[in-house]
């Protein structure tokens, strides 16, 4: 069964920690994405990487970074998380040709 | 004008009827549709792509309306585990640019 894998289901951070974000899939697919996921806002791209160490900025990417030194691995790095940072985080991958997306069972993030 | 848009609802339906909802999308080039089902603090799944000539999985039915840029998803005889959010996602072909909608929620009741 194909898997696209979050490190942590729930995480509590405090105000102005660095925060590392693990996603792992696979399935060998080219495409990673970060998502957020907030009540009324629906899903929000925050960073995309088409490729071993390419990165894009989504629509969010403020406040966040990525790395994506291996295929398989993309990781979303909170610089100073902040409160405004509590989310759901979805991390999704596709392969070229996007024929849709998998996606990891997220982490909710709470920052205090 | 929104990109993707959906009726939040939630539709109120009792078991066993038939329950339809659209999703409108903007960009008159979009090239792949898709419908997604999330259910409650879980992660959004594949439910099914819509193509032009329309699609059919069992209870379920999706179509696309490229004139009046529009997509739809047809729920027959509704069961209390289909209660979910659906969720419409429009790939618009520029770089695999990717949109989803807001989602509508879906609520079968026995």
């Amino acid at each position: 069964d194909v898997k696209v894998t979050q490190s942590s289901r729930y995480l509590v951070k405090r105000t102005g920690e660095k925060v590392f974000l693990e996603c792992v899939q696979d399935m060998d697919h080219e495409n990673m994405f970060w998502y957020r996921q907030d009540p009324g806002l629906g899903l929000r791209l925050i960073y995309f990487s088409y490729d071993v160490k390419m990165k894009e900025k989504g629509d969010i990417p403020e406040g966040y970074s990525v790395s994506r030194e291996k295929k398989e691995r993309f990781s979303l790095i909170l610089e100073s998380a902040s409160t405004n940072q509590t989310s759901m985080y979805l991390c999704a991958s596709s392969s070229t040709g996007f024929i849709g997306y998998t996606f990891g069972s997220g982490t909710r993030l709470t920052v205090v | 004008r929104k990109e993707v848009e959906q009726d939040p609802g939630p539709f109120n339906v009792p078991e066993g009827a038939t329950v339809a909802f659209n999703c409108t999308y903007s960009n008159s080039a979009s090239q792949s549709f898709f419908w997604y089902r999330q259910d409650c603090r879980k992660e959004p799944k594949l439910l099914m792509s819509v193509y032009s000539s329309g699609n059919e999985d069992g209870r379920f039915t999706a179509q696309l309306n490229r004139a009046s840029q529009y997509i739809s998803l047809l729920i027959r005889d509704s069961k209390l585990s289909d209660s979910a959010t659906y969720l419409c996602v429009v790939n618009e072909g520029r770089d695999d640019k990717i949109i989803f909608g807001k989602g509508t929620r879906l609520h079968i009741l026995p």
